[in-house]
C-alpha cells in the first residue's frame, strides 16, 4: 500500500514564475491537507480539502495561492509569481475521512521549492 | 503565547540515557494531542497519540496533565536512531487542522 506521494520532491523557480506542487493520498483516503514548513521553523497548516471541495483553507495566504483536489487525479497546491518568501517544504497530508476528527494524517515526503 | 510551545532543545544524550521533552499548550479545551518525530529533511511521521491522561508504547510514555495544560514524552534507554526532532501536536480548528510545536530537537550520541 503506498504512502502519500508527491511531486516534484524538489522544485527550483525564478521570482514571478509559477509552482505547481502535486499529491496523491494514500489509497483510500478521501481527505487532503496542505501545511508548510519554513527553514527553521513548525509546519504550518495551509488548507484541508476534500474531492472537488475546500473544507478549510484558514491557513492559506490570500494571495497568489491556491488549492484544489478534483474528482480525478492528485491535489494540487498552485502558487502564482513566487517570491523568496516562499522557499519552504511543503508537505501533505491525507486521512481516511471519518466523522471523529481524531483520524491520523499521514504524511508525504514534501516538496522543497527554492526561488531563486 | 503561541498555541504549543516547545523547548527547542538541542537535548544532548548518551546511548541509554532517560530523556523527557515537555510541551505547554494554550487551549485549554484541547482534549487530545500527539507527537510526532521529523528526521533531517524528511516528513513528520506519528510517535504517539495522547487522548487521555498518557499512553506509553515501548520505550516511549506520554503524558497529558490537563491542570497544568502540558503534556510530556519520555524516552526510556535511549538508542542512536532516536535522534530526531520531537512534535508537539494539538489538533484545532475542525479538528483537522494539526497545529504543530517548532520541536525539540534530540542527539543521541555513543
Amino acid at each position: 500500500n503506498a504512502g502519500v506521494m508527491q511531486n516534484p520532491r524538489h522544485l527550483v523557480r525564478r521570482r514571478g514564475q509559477e509552482a505547481r506542487l502535486r499529491c496523491s493520498p494514500m489509497k483510500g483516503h478521501s481527505h487532503v491537507y496542505w501545511y508548510r514548513q519554513l527553514p527553521e521553523e513548525g509546519l504550518k497548516f495551509m488548507v484541508y480539502l476534500q474531492k472537488e471541495n475546500i473544507i478549510d483553507e484558514s491557513g492559506m495566504p490570500k494571495e497568489r495561492f491556491s488549492a484544489e483536489f478534483p474528482k480525478e487525479g492528485p491535489s494540487i497546491l498552485r502558487i502564482q509569481q513566487v517570491v523568496r518568501g516562499d522557499s519552504a517544504a511543503y508537505f501533505c497530508a491525507s486521512s481516511p475521512g471519518g466523522t471523529s476528527g481524531r483520524e491520523t494524517q499521514y504524511f508525504g515526503p514534501g516538496t522543497r521549492l527554492l526561488v531563486l | 503565547r503561541k498555541e504549543v510551545e516547545q523547548d527547542p532543545g538541542p537535548f544532548n544524550v548518551p546511548e541509554g540515557a532517560t530523556v523527557a521533552f515537555n510541551c505547554t499548550y494554550s487551549n485549554s479545551a484541547s482534549q487530545s494531542f500527539f507527537w510526532y518525530r521529523q528526521d533531517c529533511r524528511k516528513e513528520p511521521k506519528l510517535l504517539m497519540s495522547v487522548y487521555s491522561s498518557g499512553n506509553e508504547d515501548g520505550r516511549f510514555t506520554a503524558q497529558l496533565n490537563r491542570a497544568s495544560q502540558y503534556i510530556s514524552l519520555l524516552i526510556r534507554d535511549s538508542k542512536l536512531s532516536d535522534s530526531a526532532t520531537y512534535l508537539c501536536v494539538r489538533p484545532s480548528g475542525s479538528a483537522r487542522q494539526l497545529t504543530f510545536g517548532s520541536g525539540t530537537q534530540l542527539t543521541v550520541l555513543p
